[in-house]
């Protein structure tokens, strides 16, 4: 079955590392995205990518880093340059022009980042 | 610009009342709309979706009618169940435009 895979579940980082986050689609999806989402709160637009080595910034791209070398991978690098990172970061997917109108976007399971 | 606007939550229901969620937009041009549920600790589902005026999306019980004349989207559940308990965002797009997400909407349902 297609669908995005986001690894790992739970990640743990010291303070003044830098951890990544895979995002992996089989959905031969163009566009990919990074949210993030702080408790009881909405989401929030990290980076997008709408075609293979390029991207954009969201709403919230500062202490955050990708690359789009593939179109099935979205690594999010969360630096030390981010002062609050615990979160939880949903990655998500879709087609590009009328495909995302007619199907939205489709999203992993999240990897649930926390500070030690 | 475009723009979502959920009723605050939380919304606490009893095993098999009845639910409205309400959510209205602002966009330019002719949206689609959606409804994504996310369970506790889970990402976000597609729940149901609407792609021109007077569609209406249904899924698992759950309906919601584009209506163009009131900018509205809400969403209905006859007999809601404790197992729907989770966070239910409304979002809409618009031709070449991201994904526009409302703030979200917790529902609590007791048995």
């Amino acid at each position: 079955d297609g669908g995005i895979t986001q690894s790992p579940k739970y990640l743990f980082r010291k303070e003044g590392q830098n951890v990544t986050l895979s995002c992996e689609q089989n959905l031969n999806h163009d566009a990919m995205y990074w949210y993030r989402q702080d408790p009881g709160q909405g989401l929030r637009l990290i980076y997008y990518s709408q075609i293979v080595n390029d991207f954009q910034k969201g709403d919230i791209a500062e202490g955050y880093s990708v690359s789009r070398e593939k179109k099935e991978s979205f690594p999010l690098t969360v630096t030390s340059a981010q002062k609050n990172p615990t979160a939880f970061y949903l990655c998500a997917s879709s087609g590009t022009g009328g495909d995302s109108g007619n199907y939205g976007y489709t999203f992993g399971s999240g990897t649930r980042l926390t500070v030690v | 610009g475009n723009s979502v606007t959920q009723m605050e939550g939380p919304v606490t229901l009893s095993e098999e009342a009845f639910l409205t969620i309400n959510c209205t937009y602002t966009a330019t041009g002719y949206p689609s709309l959606f409804w994504y549920v996310q369970y506790p600790g889970e990402g976000l589902q597609l729940l149901l979706k609407a792609t021109k005026a007077d569609d209406k999306g249904s899924n698992k019980g759950f309906e919601a009618t584009y209506r163009k004349e009131t900018t509205s989207f809400h969403l209905e559940k006859g007999s809601v169940q404790v197992s729907d308990s989770a966070v239910y965002f409304c979002a809409l797009i618009t031709g070449f435009q991201k994904l526009v997400f409302g703030t979200g909407t917790r529902l609590l349902v007791s048995p």
